[in-house]
């Protein structure tokens, strides 16, 4: 099986753009589609964006997911930072019913 | 609404079983592949096990392969988590997730200690 590599964590100030990788480790970032998760402390994961760049209702547009075949990574782009932003994030895919999660890189907005 | 609500975690001693449900409601709960995750206090998220819709399929971790077991009772629209021979790494909080557009339970939390 693959692993995913994010990021262990990032910064940026309220109103900005911020992006988190998610890199593959082998096969094609393309094969499998891959989900992005909040996780704010104390609380259970969320959903923000699925198969790649999908996102669930009531997940705000200034979340979007994309992948890029040439460096073989997932990102997750979070724009017009707000502070309610600030939380975990996870990537993630599905492979043969096997489930690979990226180790969670920790967003602050500050 | 769309719901997943999880039940049976506990402190158990090392050794010992437990069997955690997740009542499904709101979706069509027999259509999808369901897996079980889990995170221990201060770490990431961890893939624990999944059972196909039709409960034909069920893979696991190889942290957890031959002591839990997966299964479902589609018309009840409950999922499960048989646990066996726990230790104290198993201590963590247990979410059940849909595989298709996700959602996750609130989680159910396993202490195992002595």
């Amino acid at each position: 099986n693959f692993m995913l590599t994010q990021p262990h964590s990032v910064s940026e100030s309220p109103g900005k753009t911020v992006i988190i990788s998610c890199t593959r480790s082998s096969g094609s970032i393309a094969s499998n589609y891959v989900q992005w998760y909040q996780q704010r402390p104390g609380s259970a994961p969320t959903t923000v964006i699925y198969e790649d760049n999908q996102r669930p209702s009531g997940v705000p547009d200034r979340f979007s997911g994309s992948i890029d075949s040439t460096s073989n990574s997932a990102s997750l782009t979070i724009s017009g930072l707000k502070t309610e932003d600030e939380a975990a994030y996870y990537c993630q895919s599905f492979h043969s019913g096997y489930g690979i999660f990226g180790g969670g890189t920790k967003l602050t907005v500050l | 609404q769309v719901q997943l609500v999880e039940s049976g975690g506990g402190v158990v001693q090392p050794g010992r079983s437990l069997r955690l449900s997740c009542a499904a409601s709101g979706f069509a709960f027999s259509a999808y592949a369901m897996h079980w995750v889990r995170q221990a206090p201060g770490k990431g998220l961890e893939w624990v096990a999944f059972i196909s819709f039709d409960a034909s399929q069920k893979y696991f971790a190889d942290s957890v392969r031959g002591r839990f077991t997966i299964s479902r009772d589609n018309s009840e629209t409950t999922l499960y988590l048989q646990m066996e021979s726990l230790r104290p790494e198993d201590t963590a909080i247990y979410y059940c997730v849909r595989e298709v557009a996700p959602i996750w339970g609130q989680g159910t939390l396993v202490t195992v200690s002595s």
